[in-house]
């Protein structure tokens, strides 16, 4: 049972947009979600993460919107660089799982010249 | 600081064979978690340690098994080995198991 969904396998966008990366869940336990961005054969590199007590989170050129009433996040890139062409992983955590992670299937990010 | 660093990088073993997987978190984690990728099933967790203890288990066989020791280094086996435990196997470290983790490169087992 997949409880972490990116319905959108691949994303293609031009540099110096915005890129946007959607996830859906289905358990309301999960409280805390991360968003990860991975190269093959490496270990994810931890983007932004955001709590359920909050709507929005930003660093730098990355910013995540949590809709709790939808199950819904998203990460929005901007500007796109190419150095951005990577998988992205949407994470979810519960509050009685500890050190538990649930991914999503992944999107793929190609930010083109 | 230092990451998480995970060891050997590559692997290959045969069936039936068993194999142990290292793990050395960032300094001042105390959880660690296991995880394994493959394409068909993407990331699946398989447990965590958080002071020597296993605090949680996702669904795999026994023949998936781990330790922490005192240092917060951890260890993954894995007995009998089959095709199918061909994968990257990831550790992750947090300072909780509820904040922010921090992966290593992973460990590319095949099994042939």
């Amino acid at each position: 049972d997949q409880q972490v969904k990116q319905n959108s396998p691949s994303l293609s966008v031009q540099e110096g947009r915005i890129s946007i990366l959607n996830c859906d869940y289905t358990n309301s336990m999960f409280d805390y979600f991360l968003w990860y961005k991975k190269y093959p054969a490496e270990g994810p590199t931890f983007l932004i993460s955001i709590s359920s007590i909050k709507d929005k989170n930003e660093d730098g050129r990355f910013t995540v919107f949590l809709n709790k009433s939808a199950k819904h996040l998203s990460l929005h890139i901007v500007p796109s660089q190419p150095g951005d062409s990577a998988v992205y992983f949407c994470a979810a955590s519960a509050t009685d799982s500890w050190g538990k992670l649930q991914f999503g299937a992944g999107t793929q990010v190609v930010v083109t010249p | 600081k230092a990451g998480v660093t995970q060891t050997p990088r590559y692997l290959i073993k045969t069936r039936g064979q068993q194999v142990t997987l290292s793990c050395s978190p960032i300094s001042g984690h105390r959880s660690v978690s296991w995880y394994q990728q493959t394409p068909g099933q993407g990331l699946q967790f398989l447990f965590e340690y958080f002071s020597e203890t296993q605090r949680n288990k996702g669904n795999f066989p026994g023949r998936f098994s781990g330790r922490q020791f005192s240092n917060s280094r951890s260890e993954m086996n894995v007995s009998t080995l089959e095709l199918g435990d061909s994968a990257l196997y990831l550790c992750a470290s947090s300072v909780t198991g509820r904040t922010e983790a921090f992966f290593g490169q992973g460990t590319r087992l095949t099994v042939v």
